[in-house]
């Protein structure tokens, strides 16, 4: 079966890094997106990686390893607005998206 | 530019009613999705058109119908309301498969009592 994993919650102070890791087991891979959500809200886009490597931008980055079936997104300089679920989705050989359970991230003052 | 536009935000149903949620968009996607969110649950795929007058099915279709008969809009039938249908319902498009950024409404949220 079709897998992603990502941790439920996590927990960072306002002015620091965290980084939210997602491990994925797919029939395929034709890319990989990070989509951020808001409580209430629609999720919107924030990175898509389909090689392997860093992709920056501004204060968020996304990696990805094709061989180990891994990505993380790195948040740098944390902000309150952060404060949102992260949801990870990766598009399988058919294109379809398979999306994860989402890591809701808890920022503190 | 209203993107992706979704009606009604919230609904309230009986078990056995049945109502229609409208999709529209306004930036020329061949593309439509209908997800359902659930908690503690990934995005889940309901249907999805790649463009006018086709319909396809996703991974939890039962108990739901579609239908694009113009490109902007895609509708979401509920035959006979059942309360696991209870969940949040988001539409989303995009231009096409390959990169699948999608855009995605504001969600519909349906309570079925």
């Amino acid at each position: 079966g079709q897998n992603i994993d990502q941790p439920t919650e996590m927990t960072a102070t306002e002015g620091a890094i965290v980084q939210i890791n997602c491990t994925y087991q797919t029939s395929g891979f034709n890319g990989l997106f990070w989509y951020q959500q808001h409580a209430g809200e629609a999720p919107t886009f924030l990175s898509y990686n389909v090689l392997d490597g860093l992709e920056e931008k501004g204060r968020f980055s996304s990696f990805l390893s094709r061989s180990k079936g891994y990505s993380y997104l790195l948040l740098k300089e944390l902000q309150m607005k952060d404060s949102a679920s992260y949801l990870c989705a990766v598009t399988d050989s058919n294109y379809q998206l398979i999306w994860g359970a989402g890591t809701k991230l808890i920022i503190k003052p | 530019n209203a993107g992706v536009t979704q009606t009604p935000k919230f609904r309230v149903l009986k078990t056995g009613q049945s109502m229609t949620l409208l999709c529209a968009q306004d930036m020329n996607h061949e593309y439509m999705y209908w997800y359902r969110q659930d908690p503690g649950m990934g995005l889940r795929l309901i249907h999805y058109s790649v463009g006018e007058g086709t319909t396809a099915k996703g991974e939890v279709p039962d108990g739901y119908n579609v239908s694009r008969l113009k490109k902007q809009n895609f509708l979401l039938g509920l035959e006979s309301a059942a309360p696991s249908q209870t969940s949040v319902y988001f539409c989303a498009s995009c231009s096409d498969s390959g990169a699948n950024v999608l855009t995605f409404g504001a969600g519909s949220r349906l309570t079925v009592l």
